[in-house]
């Protein structure tokens, strides 16, 4: 069975300052992709930054990159200079194997000006 | 396009009532998947479709619920009849398949259901 993991149910941050948010996960597969989804409080589920599992390099989008680390089935977000529209729930998820995403439990993220 | 549509945004019912959510993909997705978010339960995905055919069902929690898929661009999540521990919002998300571009989902505002 593929898990995810994300230990840290809640996170805040000083604006303009950094975070990271943590993930981890098990899965068998050898290919695979993974996921930031970010969950505002308008319920909306927003793609944040994904990763395919072959690839070494970290992927990055703007203020967003992930510290990705293959043998160590780790998969953490890095929030630069955050800002108050960051403050959400943020989900991490895989998807390998099949077309099921598995979801963490989610990180309430909390930003304070 | 205009992403992934739901309806109604919010829903509230007496239990024992019938329940219909709506969703309609984005075009040309194949794959259509059904999710409840719950504090307790966190996400759980239902069922989901492939070009219309339920592929996988095991999440659906019981026979009160049905999930459909007559065509392309649209498809039901109906309970029959709703009980007030099915309150939660529903997503509805779609995708290309894994592989193509890269199979992320894209979701739904999601429909707020409250069963008194």
């Amino acid at each position: 069975a593929q898990t995810v993991t994300q230990s840290q149910p809640e996170m805040s941050v000083q604006e303009a300052e950094t975070v990271t948010l943590s993930c981890t996960y098990d899965t068998s597969e050898s290919d695979y992709y993974l996921f930031w989804y970010k969950q505002p409080p308008s319920r909306q589920m927003i793609l944040v930054i994904r990763q395919e599992a072959y690839k070494q390099q970290n992927a990055t989008e703007n203020r967003f990159s992930v510290n990705f680390q293959k043998a160590a089935k780790s998969f953490s977000l890095k929030i630069s200079d955050s800002q108050l529209g960051d403050a959400a729930m943020y989900f991490c998820a895989l998807l390998g194997g099949s077309e099921k995403l598995v979801f963490g439990k989610g990180t309430k993220l909390t930003v304070n000006p | 396009d205009a992403g992934v549509i739901q309806s109604p945004r919010h829903e509230v019912t007496e239990m024992g009532q019938e329940v219909t959510l709506r969703c309609k993909p984005i075009s040309g997705h194949d794959y259509l998947f059904w999710y409840r978010q719950t504090m307790m339960r966190g996400l759980e995905l239902l069922i989901y479709f492939n070009n219309n055919v339920p592929i996988d069902d095991s999440g659906m929690p019981e026979d009160r619920f049905s999930a459909k898929m007559p065509n392309a661009s649209f498809s039901t999540l109906k309970i029959q009849p709703s009980e007030p521990r099915d309150s939660a919002v529903y997503f509805c998300a779609s995708s290309f398949p894994t592989g193509t571009v890269w199979g992320e989902q894209y979701f739904g505002p999601g429909t707020r259901l409250t069963v008194t």
